[in-house]
């Protein structure tokens, strides 16, 4: 079964708005919450990761907001630009295991100029 | 940086052939994976391995298989490669322990016809 859920699916947004993708997990051992973002025709790159010792973190205008007693994380952009036009996929790390990374099924972010 | 390279960006195949996607990666990483993307399935594990010689199943290994002879080497194999099979394959690596990023190659297109 999918052990992260996001959403929306796809995203549109105008040029200075701020999108929002929603992930929510129910695995409690997971303690590691990176997102990715892909560029069409390149592989998923790290953007930004939390802990769930903290309920915000920000880099540049991307900020990830996490939520432990709802078991849910959001990734917001700020100020969202056309070159922010990308999928993005949350994901949750438990501590052990090789494989021990799980993706949400990405949203697909369109930006307008 | 991390590198992580797949042979082909682009393969063209025909029903009922034997497929091989390489994947190198140069960083001496213990883990490697190999993922399908398909538009609103996100990532879809088909295999992994944590070691040389060593290899797991995904969530959706049935016509598939994997080789990895050497720690930066990691292939992967499709016997008799069928329509449904048509996809966006992805490899990355990882190092050992705790909350390692992934690193991916930019994917390999294959068309089966």
């Amino acid at each position: 079964q999918q052990q992260v859920k996001q959403s929306p699916q796809s995203l549109i947004v105008q040029k200075g708005g701020i999108p929002i993708i929603n992930c929510a997990y129910e695995n409690t051992a997971f303690d590691y919450f990176p997102w990715y973002q892909q560029f069409p025709g390149k592989g998923p790159a790290l953007l930004i990761a939390i802990r769930p010792d903290v309920s915000e973190k920000k880099e540049g205008r991307f900020t990830i907001s996490f939520n432990k007693s709802a078991k849910q994380f959001s990734l917001h952009i700020m100020d969202s630009q056309p070159g922010d036009s990308a999928t993005y996929f949350c994901a949750a790390s438990r501590p052990t295991g090789a494989n021990n990374l799980f993706f949400g099924t990405g949203t697909r972010l369109t930006v307008i100029p | 940086d991390v590198k992580v390279t797949q042979s082909s960006r682009y393969l063209v195949k025909r029903t009922g052939e034997k497929v091989f996607l390489e994947c190198v990666q140069d960083m001496d990483h213990e883990n490697m994976f190999w993922y399908r993307q398909d538009p609103g399935l996100g990532l879809r594990l088909i295999y992994f391995s944590y070691d040389v010689k060593m290899k797991e199943k995904g969530d959706i290994p049935e016509g598939y298989s994997v080789s990895r002879e050497k720690k930066e080497r990691f292939s992967l194999i499709l016997e008799s490669a069928s329509t449904n099979q048509t996809s966006m394959y992805l490899c990355a690596s990882r190092g050992q322990g705790g909350n390692q990023p992934q690193h991916f190659g930019d994917g390999t297109r294959l068309s089966i016809l």
